[in-house]
This record gives structure tokens, C-alpha cells and sequence, in this order.
């Protein structure tokens, strides 16, 4: 079975600094990985997936995630933030036919 | 546009009442999932469904029910098995089972 864990519940940064927010994963078998990013009541939207290929994986808005086999990560980073980054992200990771999610991740940037 | 989309936004629920989730999505997508949101646990699966006519446990299916009589169509009944069911709920497709998922906007459920 797969798990993961996203290692901060809760990053505040300023304006324009750069952020990680981390995850780590399990799994016994190969995967697939995706950030999801999360509004206030709203639903999920997909940033960014890692398939197969080449370990760095652009996204939306700046977004962008390295996948690292050997440390079972796939930390999300953008360089400069803005205020409408401020949300709640997900990592999760899919085996089989099901998605598996950390508890999440909420940014907030600050003026 | 394509989409999935859920209603009600908000729900409430009388002790011992079943109540029903819509899911409806116009992605000709063939799977199908409910989860379920709690603060600071994340999403759990609820069901989930790969064609129509078929349809399987997630982790936390205790309490819930499914249907999967059309593409489009995957309504989640809370039955009053259910005793904790205030929550967030998310209904997601994806093209295969392998596919990225589509999420939309939520159902928001409460007791009365």
C-alpha cells in the first residue's frame, strides 16, 4: 500500500520569497505523482503530475516539482510567490487505479 | 464548457435521515470517485467507479452508498449509518484509471 506524507501542515511566507513545500511517498510498486491545489470551497485543481521521463515537472502558475526516486520525494517549489498563491496543496500519489493524498499543505502569503 | 458538477453546495441533514450527493460530469470520462474531506486529514475515498454498472470500496465506504447507472451519473447516498457525516464531499472523474483526476466544486454537508 502506498502513504504519503506531506512533512509541514502550514508555511507562511512573504511576498515574492521562494517556497518548498515537501512530500514523501511509499510505495512498493512504480507511480504516478501529482500536486493538487486547493481554494477555499472549492474543489481541487490539478498543478502538476509526474508520469515517466524527465524528473522535473513544470506546472500552472509557476509551480514546479522534482521527483526523486531515491528519497521517495516530489517536493513542490515555485521561486516568488504572490498573494494569490495562498492555499491549501495536496501531494498524492497513484498506484493501481487510486489516488492516495496527504493531509495537505496550506501556504499563505503575506504582504 | 466540460466539467463536473455537484449540488447541492450546501446540505443538511435531520438525525436518521438518508440524504443524496449529486455528481453529474460531461467529460466523457468512465471513472468515477467520491471522497471526503475532514480538516486536516486530507481526502479519503469513499467509492469509486472505473465503468458503468460497476463500482468499489474505497477506505471508508461504511456508511455510504453508491450508483453507477450512467457515464455521467455517480450519486453518493449518506444513509443514517453514517454518524459522523458532517464533512466536505468531492466527486472527481478521469478519463481511464490512470488518468489525472477532475475534481469539482464540493458539497458541504451538515447535521441538524
Amino acid at each position: 500500500a502506498q502513504s504519503v506524507t506531506q512533512l509541514d501542515s502550514q508555511v507562511p511566507v512573504f511576498e515574492e520569497a521562494p517556497v518548498e513545500l515537501r512530500c514523501n511517498y511509499s510505495s512498493s510498486v512504480s507511480v504516478y505523482l501529482f500536486w493538487y491545489v486547493q481554494y477555499p470551497n472549492q474543489g481541487l485543481q490539478l498543478l502538476l503530475k509526474y508520469l515517466s521521463g524527465s524528473t522535473l515537472v513544470k506546472g500552472i502558475n509557476g509551480f514546479e516539482a522534482e521527483f526523486n526516486k531515491s528519497q521517495t520525494s516530489f517536493h513542490l517549489r515555485k521561486p516568488s510567490v504572490h498573494i494569490s498563491d495562498t492555499a491549501e496543496y495536496f501531494c498524492a500519489v497513484e498506484s493501481g487505479s487510486r489516488l492516495t493524498f496527504g493531509e495537505g499543505t496550506q501556504l499563505t502569503v503575506n504582504p | 464548457d466540460g466539467g463536473i458538477t455537484q449540488s447541492p453546495k450546501y446540505l443538511f441533514r435531520k438525525e436518521g435521515q438518508n440524504v443524496t450527493l449529486s455528481c453529474e460530469q460531461n467529460l466523457n470520462h468512465d471513472a468515477m470517485y467520491w471522497y471526503r474531506q475532514d480538516p486536516g486529514q486530507g481526502l479519503r475515498l469513499i467509492y469509486y467507479s472505473q465503468i458503468v454498472n460497476d463500482f468499489q470500496k474505497g477506505d471508508i465506504a461504511e456508511g455510504y452508498s453508491v450508483s453507477r447507472e450512467k457515464k455521467e451519473s455517480f450519486p453518493l447516498t449518506v444513509t443514517s449509518a453514517q454518524k459522523n457525516p458532517t464533512a466536505f464531499y468531492l466527486c472527481a472523474s478521469s478519463i481511464d484509471r490512470m488518468g489525472p483526476q477532475h475534481f469539482g466544486d464540493g458539497t458541504r454537508l451538515s447535521i441538524l
